[in-house]
C-alpha cells in the first residue's frame, strides 16, 4: 500500500474490555514497531518484529498486552482488560530491515480510550 | 536503558524567526538520532536524521548538530513558517538497536 495503516482509527471501550488493533505495514517491509503515545508525552516503544526472528516485547507494560504478525505481513496488538490508564495513541510503523537511516514509517495511529 | 530529555516543551516564535530545540541522552553508545515532526492528528514524520559520525546535518531550512561529547543534539529551524507549527520529536539509538527513545516533544507554535 501507499502507507501504514491502522484500524480502527478511534477506538472507545469500557474498562474491563478487550480490544484489537490492527497495523497493516507498507508492503515489502520487514521491520514492524509498534509504540505508545499518552497525551502530551513522547513514544514509548512496545514490541518489534523483523521477518520470521522471534519478537522484541521487551517494551509491552504488561502481560494485558501482545502483539502478533504473521510473517511480513498484518500486526495485531490486542489489549486484555483494558484500563484507564491504557488510553493513548498506538503507532504501528514499519521499514525496510532495521538500519539506522531506513526511514521507520508511520501509521496515523489507533487512538483508544477506556472509559 | 537510553534516557532522553527534550526542551523547551513549547516554543512559540515569529514568523521568519529562528527555531531551536535541544535534546541530551545518556547512553554513549548511542550513535543514531532522528527528528519527527508530527502535526495536529497526523502520524510523525521523518525530517531529518544524523549519525555520530557527523557534526552537523542541514536540509534546506532545517539542520541538525550533534556534540557527542556532551551528549547533546539540536534541531535548528530558521526562517520559520506557519507550516512548521507542529510537535517536534527527538530520538536516539544505538547503531544495533531498533528501539528508538523518543523525548516528551516540543509544540511549536509559529505566530504570522
Amino acid at each position: 500500500g501507499a502507507g501504514v495503516s491502522q484500524s480502527p482509527s478511534n477506538k472507545v471501550t469500557e474498562k474491563g474490555k478487550d480490544v484489537e488493533l490492527r497495523c497493516d505495514p507498507i508492503s515489502g517491509h520487514t521491520a514492524l514497531y509498534w509504540y505508545r503515545q499518552r497525551l502530551g508525552q513522547g513514544l514509548e516503544f512496545l514490541i518489534y518484529f523483523q521477518g520470521n526472528s522471534a519478537p522484541d516485547k521487551s517494551g509491552l507494560p504488561s502481560d494485558r498486552f501482545s502483539a502478533e504478525r504473521t510473517g511480513e505481513s498484518v500486526s495485531t496488538l490486542t489489549i486484555q482488560r483494558t484500563q484507564q490508564e491504557d488510553s493513548a495513541v498506538y503507532l504501528c510503523a514499519s521499514s525496510l530491515e532495521w538500519r539506522p537511516g531506513n526511514t521507520i514509517y508511520f501509521g496515523e495511529g489507533s487512538w483508544l480510550t477506556v472509559v | 536503558g537510553e534516557n532522553v530529555e527534550q526542551h523547551p516543551s513549547t516554543l512559540s516564535v515569529q514568523e521568519g524567526d529562528s527555531a531551536v530545540i535541544k535534546c541530551t541522552y545518556s547512553d554513549s553508545a548511542s550513535n543514531y538520532f532522528p527528528w519527527y515532526k508530527q502535526e495536529l492528528g497526523k502520524r510523525p514524520q521523518l525530517i531529518i536524521d544524523i549519525r555520530s559520525n557527523v557534526g552537523e546535518k542541514k536540509d534546506q531550512r532545517i539542520a541538525v548538530t550533534l556534540n557527542k561529547t556532551a551528549k547533546h543534539f539540536s534541531l535548528h529551524i530558521t526562517e520559520t513558517q506557519p507550516e512548521d507549527s507542529a510537535v517536534y520529536f527527538c530520538a536516539a539509538s544505538k547503531g544495533g538497536d531498533y528501539k528508538l527513545s523518543f523525548g516528551a516533544g516540543t509544540t511549536v507554535t509559529v505566530r504570522a
